[in-house]
């Protein structure tokens, strides 16, 4: 079955850059799905970071686009994430997903990480 | 950005009962709404999409309605492992996003 699994540093430094990595087994990445980011602030609700594309096409949220670069390594079956400039605010639990868009209304994210928490501290 | 409210934030229920969530959005959103189940330290899960298609293997006392402004999940009759939190999501417009969910718990 398709999975999706997080990875990177659990610790960042204020104003250095946050970097994770999704990686996708059991479906290819190029199949016709977006796939996305959403963070969660200990004891706080969901926020959709952006969305990319295989091609490369990025959806970013507004206001965190200043600070996020997404990107896909279809050769590795993954995609990954930098937030730079990070400040204590950006403490969450990071979700990687994958997002389907079948047209119309049928659109979700229908399968997730397990998630990883990132903690920026000095 | 399109805000969600939901209510209650809070609930109490038995097993058994017949629980509804209610998400309101701040414009109308056609049907582009999700509905998704967490647990504590789990990932959401999706329950359904489209305002009222189920998710591939998830329960048939699960359902969802509404258009427009105003949704509702609805657990026909509460199981143990229904007691979570809920949260609706907007996938009308960019970004896309959740409400501030519902949390379930044992009366």
């Amino acid at each position: 079955q398709v999975q999706l699994q997080e990875s990177g540093p659990g610790l960042v430094k204020p104003s250095e850059t946050l970097s994770l990595t999704c990686a996708v087994s059991g479906s290819s990445i190029s199949s016709g799905y977006y796939w996305g980011w959403i963070r969660q602030p200990p004891g706080k609700g969901l926020e959709c970071i952006g969305t990319i594309y295989h091609s490369g096409s990025t959806y970013y949220n507004p206001s965190l686009k200043s600070r996020v670069t997404m990107s896909v390594d279809t050769s590795k079956n993954q995609f990954s994430l930098k937030l730079s400039s990070v400040t204590a605010a950006d403490t969450a639990v990071y979700y990687c997903a994958r997002h389907f868009d079948y047209g119309g209304t049928d659109d979700a994210f229908d399968l997730w990480g397990q998630g990883t928490t990132v903690t920026v501290s000095s | 950005d399109i805000q969600l409210t939901q209510s209650p934030s809070f609930l109490s229920a038995s097993v058994g009962d017949r629980v509804t969530i209610t998400c309101r959005a701040s414009q109308g959103i056609s049907s582009y709404l999700a509905w998704y189940q967490q647990k504590p330290g789990k990932a959401p899960k999706l329950l359904i999409y489209a305002a009222s298609t189920l998710e591939s293997g998830v329960p048939s006392r699960f359902s969802g309605s509404g258009s427009g402004t105003k949704f509702t999940l609805t657990i026909s009759s509460l199981q143990p492992e229904d007691f979570a939190t809920y949260y609706c999501q907007q996938l009308n417009s960019y970004p896309p996003t959740f409400g501030p969910g519902t949390k379930v718990e044992i009366k």
